[in-house]
């Protein structure tokens, strides 16, 4: 049962476009998302979250969408750099108490972007 | 300031071989929490720790053991390495969720059980 969806295993841009992936969830209990970033051979680094009372949250050259009627959120990047080229992963939490911080992550999208 | 350290970084495992992966974060986060990674499968939870002394499992807790004895360190146990186990591991920390923030991870153990 995949709660958290990106169903765009991979994406490839031109350098100075945008790029937007996109990711799908089922479970309405989620409260918390957040994209993280994954170098090869590295740990996952966080890149941006948005909490379900807003609907857009911007950091620089990256932008995170909610759309919590249609269960779905995405990332903008703008402009996109070679340096941008990573596999992100959307993640999604859901704890209204404050007991636990489960993240249940995505299978994550292998962005490209061609100079 | 270390941030989140896991030993080792690789390892390879014979079969009904057993072994700890170690993590220790110094942010003093209270949860901390350890996932797999599984080629074109994104991180699944193996379990977690919202404290010392308090572990809960996750999505695929089977053929794992934890434990938290203090909030710095929580080690991964696999005690009869079996094939399904090959995997990169990750352990990540963070504050708890009420504080909206961010789990840091581990730079990951990639495990091979032949």
């Amino acid at each position: 049962d995949q709660q958290v969806k990106q169903n765009s295993p991979s994406l490839s841009v031109q350098e100075g476009r945008i790029s937007i992936l996109n990711c799908d969830y089922t479970n309405s209990m989620f409260d918390y998302f957040l994209w993280y970033k994954k170098y090869p051979a590295e740990g996952p680094t966080f890149l941006i979250s948005i909490s379900s009372i807003k609907d857009k949250n911007e950091d620089g050259r990256f932008t995170v969408f909610l759309n919590k009627s249609a269960k779905h959120l995405s990332l903008h990047i703008v402009p996109s750099q070679p340096g941008d080229s990573a596999v992100y992963f959307c993640a999604a939490s859901a704890d209204r108490s404050g007991a636990t911080n489960k993240l249940i992550f995505g299978t994550g999208t292998l962005l490209a972007v061609q100079p | 300031n270390a941030g989140v350290t896991q030993t080792p970084k690789f390892r390879i495992l014979k079969i009904g071989q057993s072994m700890t992966l170690q993590c220790t974060q110094d942010m003093n986060h209270n949860y901390m929490y350890w996932y797999r990674q599984d080629p074109g499968m994104g991180l699944k939870l193996i379990y977690y720790s919202v404290g010392a002394g308090i572990t809960d499992k996750g999505e695929v807790p089977n053929g794992y053991n934890v434990s938290r004895s203090t909030t710095e360190d929580f080690p991964l146990r696999l005690e009869l390495a079996a094939p399904s186990q090959t995997s990169v591991y990750f352990c990540a920390s963070s504050y708890p969720h009420t504080q909206n923030t961010e789990a840091f991870f581990g730079q990951g153990t990639r495990l091979t059980v032949v």
